[in-house]
């Protein structure tokens, strides 16, 4: 069963352009979760997907971040434009959506804004 | 909130020595309890959970006790090897509100040969 795919996995772009990060979830994975994890620290949620439905995008910076999941399968997180905090890793995740059921783990974007 | 302390590193050990990582929680309700691995280079992987008090989860030689009292998740491996070290993470996800995991900052464990 392949995993979780990310594209790109490194991604270097001066600030002010804007960066796109795709992710294609587990088959089957109704759930898609995109975290935001810096240098040293844990990942934290930026938004969660059920289908195509955003049912929690509270921690996502809606000034210049968006994401999109339009046929409830792929997503892409949009940055426009990057700042210099930005850089970090950007993770993708997916899961059943079933109560206390796993999360799988795509293998990053690594951003780095200059 | 929701929050997860979690025992700072680095950890350096020699090969078959114990492990332990302290983990400890705040959290409204009962929530579910998770350690995820990072090793260099990959994604991250759930080594074990455990969904109610008194749980053990373990995989791979590790275990770690879902200790409502001390609202812990300690984890534990008798003898590690160097195939061990890697970035571990302390994470939770409660059963109010959505199934975000809110993690731990992760501790690096380096074993030595």
């Amino acid at each position: 069963e392949a995993g979780v795919v990310q594209s790109p996995r490194y991604k270097i772009i001066e600030k002010k352009q804007p960066v796109a990060f795709w992710c294609n979830p587990i088959s089957g994975h109704n759930t898609l979760y995109w975290y935001l994890q810096n240098l040293g620290q844990g990942p934290e949620l930026l938004i969660r997907y059920e289908n195509e439905e955003a049912v929690d995008d509270s921690q996502l910076p809606k000034d210049r971040f968006s994401a999109e999941r339009l046929k409830g399968v792929d997503s892409t997180l949009k940055i426009q434009p990057a700042e210099l905090g930005d850089s970090a890793v950007y993770l993708c995740a997916s899961s059943t959506g079933l109560a206390h059921n796993e999360q799988f783990f795509g293998p990053g974007t690594r951003l780095t804004v200059l | 909130g929701d929050s997860v302390t979690q025992m700072e590193g680095p950890v350096t050990l020699s090969e078959e020595a114990f492990l332990t990582i302290n983990c400890t929680y705040t959290a409204t309700g009962y929530p579910s309890l998770f350690w995820y691995v990072q090793y260099p280079g990959e994604g991250l992987q759930l080594l074990l959970k455990a969904t109610k008090a008194d749980d053990k989860g373990s995989n791979k030689g590790f275990e770690a006790t879902y200790r409502k009292e001390t609202t812990s998740f300690h984890l534990e491996k008798g003898s590690v090897q160097v195939s061990d070290s890697a970035v571990y993470f302390c994470a939770l996800s409660s059963i109010f509100g959505n199934e975000k995991l809110t993690f731990g900052t992760g501790t690096r464990l380096t074993i030595i040969p």
